[in-house]
Parts: C-alpha cells; sequence; structure tokens
C-alpha cells in the first residue's frame, strides 16, 4: 500500500515564526500536493508539484511556499505564520497520468 | 471539471447497505466519477472511480446511470467504521486539481 508520511499530526507555533511542513511518500509517484482544510470551506489546493525541483501554485498559495528537492518528499513553507494559517494540512501523492491521490494523516497547525 | 451535488448528511443501519447518490449532471464525456471519503481527523481516502461502467472493488461499488448525470456509491453492509464524509467528484483526465466538495455526512447507527 501508498504510504504518505507527514511528519507531524499536531503542532504548535508562534506568530511570525517559520515553519516547515514535511511530507514524505514511498511508491515513487511524481506527483505531489499540499492541501488546507478548514470548517466550512472544504479542502483547498495551496501547491501541487508535478516532478522534482517543479511547483505551481493552486488556488490559494498566498503566505506559502514549497519545496521538492527528492522525488519523495514535498515540503510546505510558512515563512511567516499567522493566526489565519490555523488549519488541518494535508499532503496527497499520485503517480503520473493517474488522478487517484493517496493522502497522509494530516497536520493540525495552530498558530498563537 | 463537472460541479457535483450530494445530500448533506446520511443515516443508515449497521449491517445494512449504505445507498450514497450524486449528481454531475453538466458532467462531460471525459470525466471520470471519483469517490473518496473521509474519517473524521484523517486524511480523504480513495473508494471507486468510473467512466461508465458500474464498478466494485473490495470497498464498495459504483453504479453510473446510462446518460452518466447521476451515480450512486454502494456500501453493501455498513459498519460502525464506516461514519465518514464522502465525497463526490467529477474529474477530467490529465491536469492536476482535484476539486473536494462539501460531501456527504454519512452516520452509520448501530
Amino acid at each position: 500500500d501508498v504510504k504518505v508520511t507527514q511528519s507531524s499530526r499536531y503542532l504548535v507555533k508562534r506568530t511570525g515564526e517559520k515553519v516547515f511542513l514535511e511530507c514524505v511518500q514511498d511508491m515513487d509517484h511524481e506527483n505531489m500536493f499540499w492541501y488546507r482544510q478548514d470548517p466550512g470551506l472544504g479542502l483547498r489546493l495551496i501547491y501541487f508539484s508535478y516532478d522534482v525541483k517543479m511547483k505551481e501554485k493552486g488556488d490559494i498559495p498566498e503566505g506559502y511556499s514549497v519545496s521538492r528537492e527528492k522525488k519523495e518528499r514535498f515540503s510546505l513553507i510558512l515563512e511567516s505564520a499567522s493566526t489565519n494559517q490555523t488549519s488541518m494540512y494535508l499532503c496527497a501523492s499520485s503517480p503520473s497520468g493517474n488522478e487517484k491521490l493517496f493522502f497522509g494523516s494530516g497536520t493540525q497547525l495552530s498558530v498563537l | 471539471d463537472a460541479k457535483t451535488t450530494q445530500p448533506t448528511s446520511m443515516d443508515c443501519a449497521e449491517g445494512r447497505a449504505a445507498n450514497l447518490p450524486c449528481n454531475h449532471s453538466t458532467i462531460s464525456g471525459n470525466e471520470y466519477v471519483y469517490w473518496y471519503r473521509q474519517i473524521h481527523s484523517q486524511g480523504p481516502q480513495y473508494i471507486i472511480h468510473g467512466l461508465k461502467n458500474n464498478e466494485t472493488n473490495e470497498m464498495a461499488s459504483l453504479i453510473i446511470t446510462e446518460d452518466r448525470k447521476s451515480s450512486t456509491l454502494i456500501l453493501p453492509h455498513a459498519t460502525l467504521r464506516d461514519t465518514a464524509v464522502y465525497y463526490c467528484i467529477a474529474r477530467n483526465t490529465g491536469g492536476f486539481k482535484t476539486i473536494f466538495g462539501a460531501g456527504t455526512r454519512l452516520f452509520v447507527k448501530a
């Protein structure tokens, strides 16, 4: 089975801190994604990557950046965390040419 | 991708079949119907997908109407662990964006 692992299940950070959320997948998938999920707003795509060092903005990229230096790892970076970035962050991966997504368990980030 | 419409919530008795409907009246010929579910505090989990034929796997069955304007996800013998939010998505091949709507919150009751 595909495994998508997110480094932290819960994270508490202070306003202004730089935050790194890490995601690793073990099935050699080309595509990786970062979503955030908020009550009433559903899942929204932040960034995605279709290859190493390649990245594309999703629907809500403001305040975020990403890094994909290795195929299996996709990092989401909050340069200066703000309280409105308190959310559940979900990482997903999919093979090239396949729209089936495999999700991690999520990281609940609280910014105080 | 076509818009999908699902009921907000549904109940089902444990051991009975759960039939979750989805309307996708504007679906185009090359859009697949995907179903995912999300158990509380976990990431969404892929269930099944289809284009026009009915599909079955170890988790569920997917029935797509002949005109493809609607579909039904069937969990044949629902258990308490099937309580979750179920998302129906119409998805074009190619591209990278999968749009999740609000889904149907299924409550399986003992």
